[in-house]
């Protein structure tokens, strides 16, 4: 078993949708968590970063921790077609520790 | 620089032929990662290196694999003896505090 698994999609939405990604992780020691957007062939870039449990939000995206259930999720309102990428989720533990990463989900949002 | 720099961006070498991957990260970031992104498998997590600390290698898959990091900025990933299964693209990242990495563009490799 994937320390974070992640669905692989695709998934296709239409503009204006709200979009929900989601990733279950096992590590307990995963402390900080992060999504990434990834366009095709480019490096992934960071879109949010949390601490702990809780949600954060930063415009049209909020960015869910569920400690007790080892959960996270992405929420993205008002999908615009440049939305279209692969998100990536992450959990380290703490200083420099590296991350670990799910495989990514495929989102394709429709004009 | 303004962000984290990989060349070549795009490699092909033949199988059993050595290769170097090269990482400038941002200027004053202390750690610098690489991972590997293969189809369907995501980011693979190679090596780390944190300031003057010993590096994490526990990603490296092989002892074909490896990785140096001078004067605390450039990084060269090393691949000998290169397989066709080592066709992917290679992420450099860097960082200076808790709060996520910069990736750069990375490497597309193919081994022929």
């Amino acid at each position: 078993q994937k320390e974070v698994e992640q669905d692989p999609g695709p998934l296709s939405v239409p503009e204006g949708a709200i979009v929900s990604l989601n990733c279950t992780y096992s590590n307990s020691a995963f402390q900080y968590f992060m999504w990434y957007r990834q366009y095709s062939r480019k490096g992934p870039e960071l879109l949010m970063y949390t601490y702990s449990s809780g949600n954060k939000e930063d415009g049209r995206f909020t960015a869910q921790v569920d400690k007790s259930s080892k959960y996270i999720s992405l929420f993205i309102r008002d999908s615009q077609p440049s939305d279209s990428a692969t998100y990536l989720c992450g959990g380290f533990s703490g200083g420099y520790q590296k991350v670990t990463f799910g495989t990514g989900t495929k989102l394709q949002v429709i004009p | 620089g303004a962000g984290v720099s990989q060349s070549p961006s795009n490699k092909v070498t033949e199988k059993g032929k050595d290769v170097e991957l090269r990482c400038d990260p941002i200027s004053g970031h202390t750690a610098l990662y690489w991972y590997r992104q293969s189809l369907g498998q995501g980011l693979e997590f190679l090596i780390y290196f944190q300031g003057n600390s010993a590096p994490d290698k526990s990603g490296l898959p092989s002892d074909r694999f490896s990785a140096e990091r001078t004067g605390g900025s450039v990084s060269t990933l090393t691949i000998q003896r290169t397989q066709q299964e080592d066709s992917a693209v290679y992420l450099c990242a860097s960082s200076w505090d808790r709060r996520g990495y910069t990736f750069g563009s990375g490497t597309r490799l193919t081994v022929v």
